[in-house]
């Protein structure tokens, strides 16, 4: 199957930083979604983004699915971005694989 | 919309019980998945349904059973609970299989001691 590695495993930011989150995939997949857990464990999507480039607020992706990957731009942080964002992608059937997520602590 | 719901929020099981997490949504959403998260992981499918009277299983479905009665509901079975089966669980679901957002519930704490 798929296998979907994320970096950093782990960050801290100084409230007001930007960060970039990566996701790489070992294989192509058709959909590629990213997702916030936070602190209190809901799971909450942030985009579904299979190519090109996304953008939510401070928050925007982008993926090259001809390079196998996914970037996730965090703009002036803010301590409620704190928690876990996950990427998850699958081929062309129901599976979507879960990388194992990029823990983010932003301080105050 | 209350979105996804699933009930309940913890639970502790004894080795060797069953139980049954509830997940309903109210968004008409023909596909609904059941996941696990071990602590410090990323989630695991267990099972899936892409509409009414039709399951498949996941990743890691050994344990479990699932059945898809309507469209709204979405129960996972877990038949004598073992230790192993202590984790997060989550129910999600998508109006068209993974190629559209998929959105979750708040998540079952489940203990198995």
């Amino acid at each position: 199957g798929i296998q979907v590695e994320q970096s950093p495993p782990d960050l801290i930011l100084q409230e007001g930083a930007n960060s970039t989150l990566r996701c790489n995939f070992s294989d192509s997949v058709n959909n590629l979604q990213w997702f916030h857990q936070n602190p209190w464990g809901q799971l909450i999507n942030l985009f579904y983004i299979p190519s090109g480039t996304k953008q939510n607020g401070r928050l925007s992706a982008t993926t090259v699915a001809t390079e196998r990957y996914s970037l996730l731009y965090i703009s002036s942080s803010q301590t409620t971005d704190s928690g876990v964002y996950f990427c998850a992608g699958g081929d062309a059937g129901n599976m979507l694989t879960f990388g194992g997520g990029t823990r983010l602590m932003v301080k105050p | 919309n209350a979105g996804v719901t699933q009930t309940p929020k913890f639970r502790i099981l004894k080795i060797g019980q069953s139980m049954t997490l509830q997940c309903t949504q109210d968004m008409n959403h023909n596909y609904m998945y059941w996941y696990r998260q071990d602590p410090g992981m990323g989630l695991k499918l267990i099972y899936y349904s892409v509409g009414a009277g039709i399951t498949d299983k996941g990743e890691v479905p050994n344990g479990y059973n699932v059945s898809r009665s309507t469209t709204e509901d979405f129960p996972l079975r877990l038949e004598l609970a073992a230790p192993s089966q202590t984790s997060v669980y989550f129910c999600a679901s998508s109006r068209q299989g993974l190629s559209e957002k998929l959105f979750f519930g708040s998540g079952t704490q489940l203990s198995v001691l």
